[in-house]
């Protein structure tokens, strides 16, 4: 079965620093990723899919994730954390099994920039 | 392009209470539809998908129910609420088929139950 693994509850980073987001996945063949924002009361906003081709995968506001097949990982990165990013991370994989694309989430992780 | 639409965004109802949920999609035809609910700000658990009118898959036994009644409109439904039924509603499409395009999240329904 697919599964996704999000192992930090919350990140704390300052603003100005890097900031990573971590996800592992578990899929039968190929895995199609993605990830995701939520602001409070709010739906989840799409940040950006890894389906094939080149491991880093540039996205929306600045993020960007690293594909890496040998760690199963799929880490969400940006250069430099504002506090406008403070908010919750989904990482995703899309299940096929039934016949029907469906996406498996992760439990999520709060991101907190201080200033 | 494409929008959707949730309603209403907040409601208090009480225990034993009807609920009915209505989520719209404009801007394309014959999307997949998914209702999720988030419990306590954290993980998603999908309820009910969708591939066409009047198709509803169940990914839990629970108190609810979805139909599918237009091809761009997805309605969750209850006849009587329970106190577990709290949370935060949110409705899904993507384009029809098994490709790669992510999904579309509404703004989601914040329901409490008294």
């Amino acid at each position: 079965a697919q599964s996704v693994a999000q192992p930090e509850d919350q990140v704390n980073v300052a603003e100005g620093n890097p900031l990573t987001v971590k996800c592992t996945y578990s899929v039968s063949g190929n895995p199609y990723l993605f990830w995701y924002v939520q602001y409070p009361n709010r739906g989840l906003q799409f940040l950006l899919k890894y389906i094939t081709g080149d491991n880093l995968v540039k996205g929306s506001y600045g993020f960007e994730a690293e594909f890496n097949k040998s760690q199963t990982s799929f880490h969400l990165k940006k250069p430099s954390a504002l506090v406008s990013d403070s908010a919750l991370y989904f990482c995703a994989v899309r299940d096929i099994s039934g016949g029907y694309n469906k996406l498996i989430f992760g439990a999520g992780t709060r991101l907190a920039v201080h200033p | 392009s494409q929008t959707i639409h949730q309603w209403p965004a907040t409601l208090v109802q009480p225990v034993g209470s009807p609920l009915s949920l209505e989520c719209t999609v404009e801007g394309t035809s014959n999307p997949n539809l998914y209702w999720y609910r988030q419990a306590a700000g954290r993980g998603l658990q999908l309820l009910f998908y969708s591939v066409g009118i009047g198709q509803i898959s169940s990914e839990v036994p629970q108190n609810l129910s979805a139909s599918r009644p237009q091809d761009r409109q997805f309605i969750l439904s209850s006849k009587k609420l329970l106190l577990s039924d709290s949370g935060f509603y949110l409705c899904a499409w993507r384009p029809p088929g098994l490709g790669n395009q992510p999904q579309h999240f509404g703004d989601g329904t914040r329901l409490s139950i008294l």
